[in-house]
């Protein structure tokens, strides 16, 4: 299976400022997924990252608040913009080469606004 | 919509004994079913993944078992051992129109093995 590299693990946000988040693969991967996942909960899906197009987002979430980028089939970033306290929790980008194998999950990034 | 449910919410048991996790979902028109292992704070480990036309896998002391017509999935661990305290995520993997590809999470089960 693929093996993820995501970037920061952790950090610590002033309100209002944004962060960036990075997905790097070791391998070319067809689909890339980014999830949140509030303290407490379980994981919800923000969108789908398209290799060389706009992002596929989901009910609740917008481009101008998470801006994903995807340039090619091993990277892809989310930005978690304009942060408030509510945006504290873990990020974790998904990938999958077909949909028979399964997906592997990065270990997250773990984000705390202040 | 399709809705993932997992029972219990948390469970502690003892070293050594067999406990089974359990997960339902509200639409049988999935393409896949996909348990996963999720430490504090970390990322998700896969456990094992069901294909829609399989009725069981199986992984060292793990076996996880799919009823797609009733919509039920279990995850049987056999002689629990401390390291597997953790929380278990169920995923089941959507098939149609807009729903190919996503994975829909349960609540999921904290579990803990207490030596």
């Amino acid at each position: 299976s693929a093996v993820i590299s995501q970037k920061p693990s952790r950090d610590i946000c002033q309100r209002g400022t944004s962060l960036t988040i990075q997905c790097q693969v070791d391998s070319q991967v067809t689909m890339m997924f980014w999830y949140r996942q509030q303290p407490g909960q379980s994981l919800t899906l923000i969108a789908t990252a398209n290799q060389g197009s706009e992002a596929t987002y989901e009910s609740g979430f917008v481009i101008d608040k998470f801006p994903i980028s995807r340039p090619n089939l091993t990277f892809s970033t989310l930005t978690v913009s304009n942060m408030s306290p509510e945006d504290s929790s873990i990020y974790l980008c998904s990938v999958g080469r077909q949909l028979n194998y399964g997906y592997t999950f990065g270990s997250g990034t773990r984000l705390t606004v202040v | 919509k399709q809705e993932v449910t997992q029972i219990p919410a948390a469970l502690s048991v003892p070293e050594g004994e067999n406990l089974v996790l359990n997960c339902s979902f509200t639409d049988s028109a999935i393409y896949n079913l996909q348990w996963f292992r999720q430490d504090p704070g970390k990322g998700l480990t896969s456990l094992l993944l069901i294909q829609s036309s399989q009725r069981e896998q199986t992984s060292g002391r793990l076996n996880a078992s799919l009823d797609k017509s009733s919509g039920r999935s279990t995850l049987y661990i056999a002689a629990s051992q401390p390291g597997d305290s953790a929380t278990y995520l169920c995923a089941v993997m959507g098939h149609g129109s807009s729903n190919t590809g996503k994975l829909i999470f349960g609540q999921g089960t904290t579990l803990q093995v207490k030596p």
